[in-house]
């Protein structure tokens, strides 16, 4: 089955700076990957996704890329804010197992003001 | 757009003892997960139901958890008798259901367990 690694479980920015996480997955036929961002003791909720015919997508300051050879996809944050403060998952999906999306591990991402 | 409901957000119970909770989706959504999270950890899939049929509950532990969603729309998750290691965050999520294309999936505000 597929399995997700994310990296680093936790990170500290100053504000302004740039934020970088990254995901790696099993299987090569994955083909959707979005991002969650959740906020202490709310819901998770979509930030970004990426489909594997792409490799790279914007979405102002929030970027992802995907590499498909080396089966992993990041998330990029810019100009960080302190509202950014939240943990963020990546997850990673097969449309013929019915939607199924597995989940990183998380990142705890801080940013200091 | 009203959001995935769901109820009760909080309930603490001693182990061996059952619970269930309850998932309302948005309107119109055919797709409905509940998502097992753990402290420190990312949701993990327990039940898919695609209206009210089952699409995958390989990972659901059948001797304890049970789930319906028997007219397709509110779904109830239950455990019965509790552990410890039942302690968690119990999300529900739904999606469109078009089987067609990767869908966003919109989650609730989750219900908070806690075993003692």
């Amino acid at each position: 089955g597929e399995n997700v690694e994310q990296h680093p479980s936790t990170l500290s920015v100053q504000e302004g700076d740039s934020a970088v996480i990254k995901c790696t997955y099993s299987d090569s036929a994955s083909n959707y990957f979005p991002w969650y961002k959740q906020e202490l003791g709310k819901r998770p909720q979509l930030i970004i996704d990426i489909r594997s015919n792409v490799g790279e997508k914007k979405d102002q300051r929030i970027a992802v890329t995907l590499n498909k050879t080396a089966k992993h996809f990041s998330l990029h944050i810019t100009e960080t804010q302190p509202e950014d403060s939240a943990v963020y998952f990546c997850a990673a999906n097969r449309m013929e197992y019915g939607n199924k999306l597995v989940f990183g591990a998380g990142t705890i991402l801080r940013v200091k003001s | 757009e009203a959001g995935v409901a769901q109820s009760p957000r909080y309930k603490i119970i001693e182990k061996r003892q059952s619970v269930a909770f309850w998932c309302n989706p948005i309107s119109g959504h055919a797709t409905l997960y509940w998502y097992q999270q753990i402290l420190g950890q990312g949701p993990k899939l327990l039940i898919q139901f695609q209206n009210n049929g089952v699409v995958d509950d390989s990972q659901l532990p059948k001797d304890r958890f049970s789930a319906e969603r028997l007219k397709g729309v509110d779904s109830t998750l239950k455990i019965q008798p509790a552990k410890l290691e039942d302690s968690a965050v119990y999300l529900c999520a739904s999606s469109l259901g078009s089987g067609h294309q990767q869908e966003t999936q919109y989650f609730g505000p989750g219900t908070r367990l806690l075993v003692l």
